[in-house]
């Protein structure tokens, strides 16, 4: 079983550049979620979707777009990308947003703008 | 509001000896806790959770975490560390509010090192 699954694994982008970073569940979860990691800071939220149609910023969403495409696709979209954005970039999901349900992780894509 | 504190950016231990990893969270209302490991080049894995059952957690690998209100803490422990146990390790919180849902909060990571 897939479970999370993120694509491209690696992406070398030029300042300006724009790409879209593709994310696909099927467990039949609600709720999905877009984070970013970097040295020393953990996992920051981007962007996130509680249930399909709806999407929200999380802490860092300057410069990103999200789309939620159905109940198993999330897509991040950087339409110009800064050398800030490099960055290792997870997607996530969960049955809701409800305190008790753990989010389960794709195997991250990592991201160098140069 | 909610955060998290990873007490410890770097723990290293020997082979065979137990293992503690320190995690401090602070939350408005009753929080759910986990712990999550990577290992290098990989995506994030639960190890277990807590969501106000058993105070005391079990989880895979065996691993287990206490949750103690009364010190607002949620460390890890393991009582014989494995070469396979060296990864990064990050406590999140999740805690209800009267908005119906909170999101995840990580800490900064606890980079484990096992030594042989």
């Amino acid at each position: 079983n897939a479970g999370v699954t993120q694509t491209p694994k690696f992406q070398v982008l030029k300042t300006g550049q724009s790409m879209t970073l593709q994310c696909a569940q099927d467990m039949n979860h609600n709720s999905m979620y877009w984070y970013r990691q970097d040295p020393g800071m953990g996992l920051r939220l981007i962007y996130y979707s509680a249930s399909e149609g709806t999407t929200d910023k999380g802490e860092v969403p300057n410069g990103y777009n999200v789309s939620r495409l159905n109940k198993r696709e999330f897509s991040l979209r950087l339409e110009s990308a800064a050398p800030s954005q490099t960055s290792v970039y997870f997607c996530a999901s969960s049955e809701g947003v409800w305190r008790n349900t753990e989010a389960f992780f794709g195997q991250g894509t990592r991201l160098t703008v140069v | 509001a909610q955060s998290v504190t990873q007490l410890d950016s770097h723990v290293s231990v020997s082979e065979g000896t137990p293992v503690l990893l320190r995690c401090n969270y602070s939350s408005s209302y009753s929080p759910s806790l986990f712990w999550y490991v990577q290992h290098p080049n990989k995506g994030l894995q639960l190890l277990l959770k807590y969501t106000s059952a058993a105070t005391l957690v079990k989880g895979i690998n065996g691993f287990e975490a206490e949750f103690k209100k009364s010190e607002t803490s949620f460390h890890l422990t393991k009582p014989s560390a494995h070469m396979s146990d060296a990864a990064e390790y990050f406590c999140v919180v999740r805690a209800e509010s009267n908005f119906g849902n909170e999101k995840l909060t990580f800490g900064t990571g606890t980079r484990l090192t096992i030594i042989p």
